[in-house]
């Protein structure tokens, strides 16, 4: 059980153009989903909170009219990353949390290359 | 506020030796620790957690980790490495109130045949 799923698994784009990210909880329903950025060998940052029915919560640093987030379903969250640069290329990851646990669920990740 | 501190960047371990990843935490009241491994290109899996109780805490493919509260630390082991256990790993609290995880800087496990 928990499995959450994203899709796609990898993507490229020309600069300027967007990208839309789903997160889906498979076989649970998710009040709270996140959504991660990983860099090459490092760490990963979270990016926003992503609450069903209400906006996001993002974190410091991160462009909220840049990277749209909607969790319209307790099974759906979707991340866009807008007028996409080179620089937003990287490895992003969602997981979504039950409610009432503090474990979180982690998608497989997709993997945004912008040329 | 939560923390956790990963020393190692890199740990290498014979395949069939025992291995242990660390990790030393700094939390305000009862902690909750939980430990996710990534393998390559892939999203993080829950491997097992400390919520209260036993010290010693079993988690998924033969992996344990023990806290100790005296040494603030709670370091993940497994008695026999395996190669298919080179991955990196992560150690987690969640912060009580916003339900967020602090990950470690994490820790890359190699296990050489």
């Amino acid at each position: 059980g928990a499995v959450v799923s994203q899709h796609p698994s990898w993507v490229i784009c020309k600069s300027g153009t967007s990208v839309k990210i789903e997160c889906r909880s498979l076989d649970f329903q998710a009040t709270t989903m996140f959504w991660y950025r990983q860099f090459p060998k490092q760490s990963l940052m979270l990016m926003a909170t992503s609450n069903e029915g209400s906006k996001a919560t993002y974190e410091q640093g991160v462009e909220k009219d840049k990277f749209l987030i909607n969790h319209a379903s307790l099974t759906l969250s979707t991340l866009t990353v807008t007028s996409a640069h080179p620089e937003d290329s990287s490895f992003y990851i969602c997981s979504a949390r039950i409610s009432g646990s503090y474990e979180q669920y982690f998608g497989p990740g997709t993997r945004l290359t912008v040329t | 506020a939560q923390s956790v501190a990963q020393p190692e960047d890199q740990v290498n371990v014979a395949e069939g030796n025992p291995l242990t990843v660390k990790c030393t935490y700094s939390v305000s009241g009862n902690p909750y620790l939980f430990w996710y491994v990534q393998y390559p290109n892939r999203g993080l899996q829950f491997l097992l957690k400390y919520i209260t109780g036993d010290n010693l805490v079993k988690g998924s493919y033969g992996f344990e980790a023990e806290f100790n509260k005296s040494q603030t630390s709670f370091h993940l082991k497994k008695p026999s490495a395996l190669v298919s256990d080179s991955a990196l790993y992560f150690c987690a609290p969640p912060n009580f109130g916003n339900e967020k995880l602090t990950f470690g800087t994490g820790t890359r496990l190699t296990i050489i045949p």
